[in-house]
């Protein structure tokens, strides 16, 4: 079946430092990948995307590689700030009967500090 | 209006009540969503509108979920008999169509809670 698996959270960062979040998929066909963010108190905002093999999503200083070989679609940022404190949810869109079907990982809470 | 709404954003109710959860969409989308999170966890999708029809409900979990949609707009999910484990945050998200790269824009939630 389709599915996603993202790394547990909470991720805890000092500000400046390199983040990473791994993301790993199952699925037939040719997904697209995506991630969304979710800052507190608000709803889900796409993050980035990236729609075939090879291509790099990139946004706010974000940025993933859809890896066909390894099934990954890991998120990276070379120095977050306390403002990326948020939960990012990685996704795989299927097309399923007509359109684009969002299966969603768990969530990884991402935490900031100064 | 500028973003996918949703009321109310929170409802408390006790079990075996219904209730009925308000999405509208952002003007002139076509495909509306819904899904349900389900605490420390992520989205699971429920049902997909195009227009007013319904072209895959495989995610609603029981024959208590209902939704509908009006005027290729808004849309009521409903719950009936509503239990304990259907508490959670359902949320709303509407895009322009069916192609696989159009993104889904989300509401902000309506937060469940069932005593």
């Amino acid at each position: 079946g389709n599915s996603v698996t993202q790394m547990e959270g909470p991720v805890t960062l000092s500000e400046e430092a390199f983040l990473t979040i791994n993301c790993t998929y199952t699925a037939t066909g040719y997904p697209s990948l995506f991630w969304y963010v979710q800052y507190p108190g608000e709803g889900l905002q796409l993050l980035l995307k990236a729609t075939k093999a090879d291509d790099k999503g990139s946004n706010k200083g974000f940025e993933a590689t859809y890896r066909k070989e390894t099934t990954s679609f890991h998120l990276e940022k070379g120095s977050v700030q306390v403002s990326d404190s948020a939960v990012y949810f990685c996704a795989l869109g299927i097309l399923s009967g007509g359109y684009n079907k969002l299966i969603f990982g768990a969530g990884t809470r991402l935490a900031v500090h100064p | 209006g500028a973003g996918v709404s949703q009321s109310p954003s929170n409802k408390v109710t006790e079990k075996g009540k219904d209730v009925e959860l308000r999405c509208d969409p952002i003007s002139g989308h076509t495909a509306l969503y819904w899904y349900r999170q389900r605490l420390g966890q992520g989205l699971e999708f429920l049902i997909y509108f195009q227009g007013n029809s319904a072209p895959d409900k495989s995610g609603l979990p029981s024959d208590r979920f209902s939704a509908e949609r009006t005027g290729e707009s808004v849309s009521t999910l409903t719950i009936q008999r509503t239990q304990q484990e259907d508490s959670a945050v359902y949320l709303c998200a509407s895009s322009t169509g069916t192609l696989r790269r159009n993104e889904q824009f989300f509401g902000p939630g309506t937060r469940l809670t069932v005593l």
